[in-house]
């Protein structure tokens, strides 16, 4: 069981909305930035979003990110059925003096 | 354009050893901090080491210090890492990432990029 607690699915409709959470501790995401990934179904993890709320370059202001205290979400707009993925949340642990992922999100686009 | 390569994988015995290397291209090798990740089959994503830009510094998810050195060759763009005594439970694919890493009031670090991987699978 991973720390970091992410709901194992989300679903929603093509054009809708979606939020994924990502939640965790003072020793974790409320001391560290948080960044987020993407990993499309057989591909390598991407980098969606780093520093808790900012899009690398290429990235769609689609996707979007935010942090309030041990919490992070990432949010997803206008859902296309090309965002079917795993997504991951990711921050430093000061306690544990490691990195942690959350389990992943999958997003299914209905 | 960035490039990581990773090569290696392969199947091998429970207590083998194995060794990963990350081919790197399209930046400044020298100057990232370097890591690896792995994934296991349908799971999800665990840190395995970091190493600094200079390769003086390593750390290691807890469980696998001891067992596994990642190591880096800047004059060659290579990252390295080392599998010893290796278990059915590091069967997995085995990715190399940029770490960005920004000293600040707080550390901002991230995986910038990621290669495709590599699979290592563990088993008689």
């Amino acid at each position: 069981q991973s720390v970091l607690t992410q709901p194992p699915s989300v679903s929603a409709a093509p054009g809708q909305m979606v939020t994924i959470s990502c939640s965790g501790t003072s020793s974790n995401i409320g001391n560290d930035y948080v960044s987020w990934y993407q990993q499309l179904p057989g591909t390598a993890p991407k980098l969606l979003i780093y520093e808790n709320d900012k899009r690398p370059s290429g990235i769609p202001d689609r996707f979007s990110g935010s942090k309030s205290g041990t919490s992070a979400t990432l949010g997803i707009t206008g859902l296309q059925t090309g965002d079917e993925a795993d997504y991951y949340c990711g921050t430093w642990d000061t306690s544990l003096g490691a990195w942690l992922f959350g389990g992943g999100t999958k997003l299914t686009v209905l | 354009e960035v490039q990581l390569v990773e090569s290696g994988g392969g199947l091998v015995q429970p207590g083998g050893s194995l060794r990963l290397s990350c081919a790197a291209s399209g930046f400044t090798f020298s100057s990232y901090w370097m890591s690896w990740v792995r994934q296991a089959p349908g799971k999800g994503l665990e840190w395995v080491a970091n190493i600094k830009h200079d390769g003086r510094e390593a750390y290691y998810v807890g469980s696998l210090r001891g067992r596994f050195i990642v190591s880096r060759d800047n004059d060659k763009n290579l990252l390295y890492l080392q599998m010893n005594g290796l278990r059915a439970e590091d069967t997995a694919v085995y990715y190399c990432a940029t770490r960005v890493t920004i000293f600040g009031p707080v550390i901002n670090r991230y995986f910038q990029d990621w290669g495709r991987g590599t699979l290592v699978t563990v088993s008689s």
